[in-house]
Parts: C-alpha cells; structure tokens; sequence
C-alpha cells in the first residue's frame, strides 16, 4: 500500500538547536517533494520544493534533502526560533498533478 | 504570492441539509483544484482533482454523489457536501496551482470547518 510517514507525530527542541523532521514514502515515485508549514486551523504554506534529480535545497534558516533511493527527505530548521513551532507537512506530487500529504510533524521550539 | 479564498469558514448545519464551499483564486488561473478533508490532529487527505470544464477526478474512496465537485470557471469551485451527517463534520481545505508561476507550488484557502448536528 502507499504510505508517507513522518517519524515523530511531536518534536520539541530547545530554542537554538536543529530541528530535524523526517519524511518517509513507499509505493510511490514523486517527481516533486515539497514541505508545507500549517498553523492551528488554518491552510498549510509552502516553504520548499525539491525535485526528483536534486539531491539538497536550501532557503535561509531551511534544508531539504531528497534521496529517491532510500525513498527520503529531511527537513533541516537552523537556528530555531519559538515561532517556527507549528506542524510540518511533506507532500509528495505524483503522476503530474496529484498531491498526496504526510502525517505531519507537530514542532515546538522551547525558549 | 498567490491567495487562494475559501467561503464560508465556519458552517454549522442539520443533518439532512446540502452546504456548498466555495474555493476562489484571486489572482491567478487555476485549471486544477484540489479538495482536501483532514480531521483533527490528522493531515490531509486528498479527496478529489478538480479541472476546469470537466468532471472531477475522486479519490478511491470518496463518494461523487456525496461530495459534488463544480469547478465552472478558471478561478472558482465548489464543493457540496449533501445530505450531511454528523460523520461528514471536519475540516475541508481546497488548494490551487499557479500554473503561471513555475514553481509547481500548491496555494491554500484557509479552510472550512463544517459541523453537522
């Protein structure tokens, strides 16, 4: 069956340190992977987007991995700060224009 | 960057009723909507593909007759949820592409929250 896991339902980390969240995927071969940021009853926000061919990204205090092979990507948060808490989500699009969504990871950063 | 605006936020309605959720986007095209239902501390479920002028596409699962997908225009569809049930209450969010923009990103309403008494 197709699964996209995200390890961790909750990660708290002390204010400073490297968030790191992990998005795992079987039975499928996404073209893209992208991370999404949702605050508490509202709509997800797009933070990053990696393709199949690359290997890393990155977007100031953000990295992304994507390792097709393992069938993995990482999402790094450098310096984290109280206001990066929220829940992160890794969505994987497939097929074109078909967007399918991970788990999700609740991020709290502790002053 | 492009906004995406659903109506209405909040609907409570009785077991029985139809609601329509409208999903807009405001300044771009979008052929393809998506419509995703996602439950409390649970993420999101894709629940069917909307294209303009044609029908939509469903998730294995989702019934077409329960959950009627219209997307008429470039910029707007809906979604009704008829003869609602208390187990129909969640969150519906639509999102869209900018298939102008080239950055293959999805654009987010801010969702509604339907309740069914």
């Amino acid at each position: 069956s197709q699964k996209i896991e995200q390890n961790s339902e909750a990660l708290n980390i002390q204010e400073g340190k490297t968030a790191t969240l992990t998005c795992n995927y079987t039975n499928y071969s996404p073209a893209y992977l992208q991370w999404y940021r949702q605050d508490p009853g509202r709509g997800p926000v797009f933070l990053l987007l990696i393709r199949e061919n690359e290997k890393e990204k990155r977007k100031e205090r953000l990295k992304v991995t994507f390792d097709t092979t393992l069938k993995q990507s990482l999402f790094h948060i450098t310096a984290s700060q109280p206001a990066d808490s929220a829940t992160y989500l890794c969505a994987l699009e497939v097929n074109g224009n078909q967007f399918y969504f991970g788990t999700g990871t609740s991020l709290t950063v502790i002053p | 960057g492009a906004v995406v605006s659903q109506h209405p936020s909040w609907v409570i309605c009785k077991s029985g009723t139809s609601v329509k959720i409208e999903c807009r986007s405001l300044d771009f095209q979008a052929t393809t909507m998506f419509w995703y239902r996602q439950f409390p501390k649970q993420s999101l479920m894709l629940m069917a593909t909307s294209n303009e002028g044609s029908k939509a596409t469903y998730e294995q699962g989702v019934e077409k007759d329960k959950f009627l997908i219209n997307h008429a225009s470039l910029t707007l569809s809906t979604l009704t949820v008829t003869s609602a049930h208390p187990e129909d209450s969640s969150f519906y969010i639509c999102s869209a592409r900018d298939g102008g923009s080239g950055t293959g990103e999805l654009f987010f309403g801010e969702g509604s929250r339907l309740t069914v008494l």
